[in-house]
């Protein structure tokens, strides 16, 4: 199956500061990458995807770049705020129904 | 509340007990997932359907589970003899592929099973 490498592990910036999450993926098939953000105890939610037929995409404070040669993707998110404080997981469809998920980055914003 | 819903949320039951978890996908959805979440993991697949056909299984699918969704609109997921490795969150999600936007999609909020 698909193996997706998401790092680092926890990540603490301070408010204002920006955040960078960066997922390795193994299926060079794979053409969807979606980032979900969960906060404890709520359903994992989508906040931002790219497609492999593109390189970066850009919504406000969140964008995503993908690199397919070297076959990793990252989430970056400017100005942090307290409410990004959250567990962000990267994942993968190396098939047309399923994601394959990262173990996911805790991420904490220090006011 | 128009999104994917779980019931129940929260289940405690004693080992070898049977348990079922039912979901609701977002109406209209013909795609039906059925994901395992443990704590500091993320979301493992186990099954999923396309309408009333289950179209593939995990093979962490133990032969204690079983899903079922009859009639192509909501799902249960059943663990029989449940042991307490089963103990995880059980999530359902649900998508409608599109040739145009692809096939993004969208979770609930969780069924907790602790096993004790």
């Amino acid at each position: 199956g698909e193996n997706v490498e998401q790092h680092p592990s926890t990540l603490s910036v301070q408010e204002g500061d920006s955040a960078v999450i960066k997922c390795t993926y193994s299926d060079s098939a794979s053409n969807y990458f979606p980032w979900y953000k969960q906060e404890l105890g709520k359903r994992p939610q989508l906040i931002i995807d790219i497609r492999s037929n593109v390189g970066e995409k850009k919504d406000q404070r969140i964008a995503v770049t993908l690199n397919k040669t070297a076959k990793h993707f990252s989430l970056h998110i400017t100005e942090t705020q307290p409410e990004d404080s959250a567990v962000y997981f990267c994942a993968v469809e190396p098939d047309d129904y399923k994601l394959s998920f990262g173990a996911g980055t805790t991420v904490t914003v220090r006011a | 509340d128009t999104g994917v819903s779980q019931d129940p949320r929260h289940k405690i039951t004693k080992r070898g007990q049977n348990v079922t978890f039912r979901c609701d996908p977002i109406s209209e959805h013909n795609r039906l997932y059925w994901y395992r979440q443990t704590l500091g993991q993320g979301p493992e697949f186990l099954t999923y359907f396309q309408n009333e056909a289950q179209l593939e299984k995990s093979r962490l699918l133990s032969d204690r589970f079983s899903a079922e969704r009859p009639k192509g609109s909501f799902s249960t997921l059943e663990i029989q003899r449940t042991e307490q490795g089963d103990s995880a969150m059980y999530l359902c999600a649900s998508s409608l592929p599109d040739a145009s936007s692809g096939n993004t999609i969208y979770f609930g909020e969780g069924s907790w099973l602790t096993v004790v």
